[in-house]
């Protein structure tokens, strides 16, 4: 079926690293792909999204490209801050349908 | 504006007892979303309204759980006796349209513990 698999964390990074999270998804219809992240104490924001492949979706900057050849949506960002340290989710969301589809999450911690 | 709130934020229940949950999405927003997120787990999906009409309930668990909308506004999810397995955060979501195009705009959630 539909599914999205994330690499497990916590990714712990020093401030100014850059960051690679894993995604990649099961090649079932055309799927939309998101980023979602997750602050302490905050509810789920929309970080980026990509709705075909070879698109790249960027905010704030962290990007992803949707790569349909290796079934990915992995997840960049050059150098990061500590203000990023959150849990990051990949997610899908097939076309037609309402319903996303989440990774488990991947948490980061930067430090500085 | 003000975003999706969902009330209460903490519920603790004993197992057996029947609970609700209610979520405010954002004023106008045509589609609402529950999910469920277990401990170190990603968000899945519940049951899906457009408008006040349930047109996806395909991730409801069992027949102990259900929910309406029934003005089309305000949604809650009931929980009737509640397993200890039913301990989770309770997402809400809502998105402007039916289309699927739109943005989910996430509450902060109910944390439900269930002793």
């Amino acid at each position: 079926g539909d599914s999205v698999t994330q690499m497990e964390g916590p990714v712990t990074l020093s401030e100014e690293a850059f960051l690679t999270i894993n995604c990649t998804y099961t090649a079932t219809g055309y799927p939309s792909l998101f980023w979602y992240v997750q602050y302490p104490g905050e509810g789920l924001q929309l970080l980026l999204k990509a709705t075909k492949a070879d698109d790249k979706g960027s905010n704030k900057g962290f990007e992803a490209t949707y790569r349909k050849e290796t079934t990915s949506f992995h997840l960049e960002k050059g150098s990061v801050q500590v203000s990023d340290s959150a849990v990051y989710f990949c997610a899908r969301k097939n076309t037609g349908f309402q319903k996303l589809v989440f990774g488990t999450g991947t948490r980061l911690l930067v430090s500085p | 504006g003000a975003g999706v709130s969902q009330s209460p934020r903490y519920k603790v229940a004993k197992r057996g007892q029947d609970v609700a949950l209610r979520c405010d999405p954002i004023s106008g927003h045509v589609s609402l979303f529950w999910y469920q997120q277990a401990l170190g787990q990603g968000p899945e999906f519940l049951t899906y309204f457009q408008n006040e009409a349930q047109l996806d309930k395909s991730g409801l668990p069992s027949d102990r759980f259900f929910a309406e909308r029934p003005e089309g506004s305000v949604s809650t999810l009931k929980i009737q006796r509640t397993q200890q397995e039913d301990s989770a955060v309770y997402l809400c979501a809502s998105s402007l349209d039916g289309t699927g195009s739109y943005e989910q705009y996430f509450g902060p959630g109910t944390r439900l513990t269930v002793t």
